[in-house]
């Protein structure tokens, strides 16, 4: 168990519709990071926050957005969803800390399914 | 931007030694970092080299050329558990925590 803990496990929703993801990292963690990973793909950087604030974005779509909250828990939230946003959304978290910033825990994934 | 180049995937058998190569680019470096990830499973950190040389951590080592922008992660001993896929990870400019496009790892009894 990494301590990062992602809700929900697994999401059936239709093209066209809203989701939100969320995250808890582990305690005392300041950085959370968002990774996309299609099937026997890599995995694609979204968007990290540290201690409340946007650190890094990657190729995040317009039509996703993220944010951390002031308890340090973490949701992506996914719009317009279309077909082939259907993957494994990774949370993760660090302390933050040079050095301590390159260990990155990761939750359990959602599986988003767009049908 | 940053590029990471594996290969994709890699046999072995049982209680051999293993190298997987990881070469990248990227403007600015903070170090490169490996992961193991076995199917249906999240990530896993092993390893984290931000200067040159070998790492060791048990039966894995990570190995960093900065002037080659070059490393490996050496397995040995190797053992039915070690099949998964191995990401090599760079942080660059940006401090996007970049990963490699993962090597699976198929070992054979």
């Amino acid at each position: 168990d990494s301590g990062v803990t992602q809700t929900p496990k697994h999401l059936i929703t239709a093209t066209g519709q809203r989701v939100t993801l969320r995250c808890s990292p582990r305690s005392g963690d300041l950085s959370v990071y968002w990774y996309q990973q299609s099937l026997d793909q890599g995995l694609q950087f979204l968007i990290q926050y540290y201690n409340g604030e946007e650190r890094a974005k990657g190729n995040i779509l317009e039509r996703f957005s993220a944010q951390q909250f002031p308890d340090l828990h973490s949701e992506l939230n996914l719009s317009s969803l279309e077909l082939g946003d259907s993957a494994l959304y990774f949370c993760a978290s660090s302390a933050g800390t040079q050095g301590a910033n390159e260990k990155l825990f990761f939750g359990s994934g959602t599986q988003l399914s767009v049908l | 931007g940053q590029s990471l180049e594996q290969p994709s995937e890699v046999t072995a058998v049982e209680g051999a030694i293993v190298q997987i190569n990881c070469t990248y680019q990227t403007s600015g470096f903070y170090g490169l970092s490996w992961y193991q990830q076995h199917d249906g499973g999240a990530p896993t950190f092993l390893s984290y080299n931000a200067l040159d040389g070998l790492e060791e951590t048990g039966r894995f080592s990570s190995f960093l050329s900065r002037s080659d922008s070059y490393g490996y992660l050496l397995l040995q001993e190797l053992q039915m558990k070690d099949s998964a896929s191995y990401f090599c990870a760079v942080r660059g400019a940006g401090n996007m925590l970049t990963f490699g496009g993962g090597t699976r790892l198929m070992v054979k009894p």
